[in-house]
């Protein structure tokens, strides 16, 4: 079962623009990470934000996360054709679940030149 | 510094036929895991290591052994092979065994056909 689902499934923007993600799951978490894949590729890890953190920045990336919405929402700002991938959260429900990382269905996102 | 290693990249079986994906990882981390990544489903776990000797199963572990005889290998086994089992098949390493929040680094993956 997926913990995390990901909303839009797919998204198109120009570049400079800003793209923004929306990430739901289910039960409680120790961390949630974000992934960028690109076509072909293995995934990269983004960020990581821990339970008790409510906002991360790093670079042209913001992450917010809501525990009591159990939702987090991932911002990439002033876009760039690069940026072109798939992003999907994952969730760490913490040592009692082995600190398996579940995975989302990810949001493709196009940034048009 | 290569990473996480996974051979073969791409692969063609019948069914029926038995294979090994390799991973290899050169961090010295002590978790490992394997997923499989189907259009429109994300990644799902397979099997997982917190280190050498130690294996336990993931969402979808049927079909599928793993072993964990030193640190640095985590080959994933398909016994049988079956059409359902076609999909891109990545490994994954962190550090400590996920205790400590630590993101997991990806191979490239290898792409399974069965026909």
């Amino acid at each position: 079962s997926q913990q995390g689902e990901e909303d839009p499934q797919a998204l198109s923007i120009q570049e400079g623009e800003n793209a923004t993600m929306n990430c739901s799951y289910k039960t409680s978490i120790n961390n949630l990470q974000w992934y960028r894949q690109n076509s072909g590729r293995g995934l990269v890890h983004l960020i990581l934000i821990r339970s008790n953190e409510r906002e991360k920045h790093s670079g042209r990336l913001r992450v917010t996360l809501d525990t009591s919405k159990k939702s987090s929402s991932l911002l990439i700002t002033a876009s760039r054709a690069a940026d072109t991938a798939s992003y999907f959260c994952a969730t760490d429900e913490g040592k009692a679940a082995g600190n398996k990382l579940t995975f989302g269905g990810g949001t493709r996102v196009l940034v048009k030149p | 510094n290569a990473g996480v290693t996974q051979t073969p990249k791409f692969q063609v079986l019948k069914t029926g036929q038995s294979m090994t994906l390799q991973c290899a990882q050169d961090m010295n981390h002590e978790y490992m895991s394997w997923y499989r990544q189907d259009p429109g489903m994300g990644l799902r776990l397979i099997h997982y290591s917190v280190g050498a000797g130690i294996t336990d199963q993931g969402e979808v572990p049927n079909g599928y052994n793993v072993s964990r005889s030193t640190t640095e290998d985590f080959p994933l086994r398909l016994l049988s092979a079956a059409p359902s089992q076609t999909s891109v098949y990545f490994c994954a390493s962190s550090s400590t065994g996920g205790y400590s929040n630590q993101p997991q680094h990806f191979g490239d993956g290898t792409r399974l056909s069965i026909l």
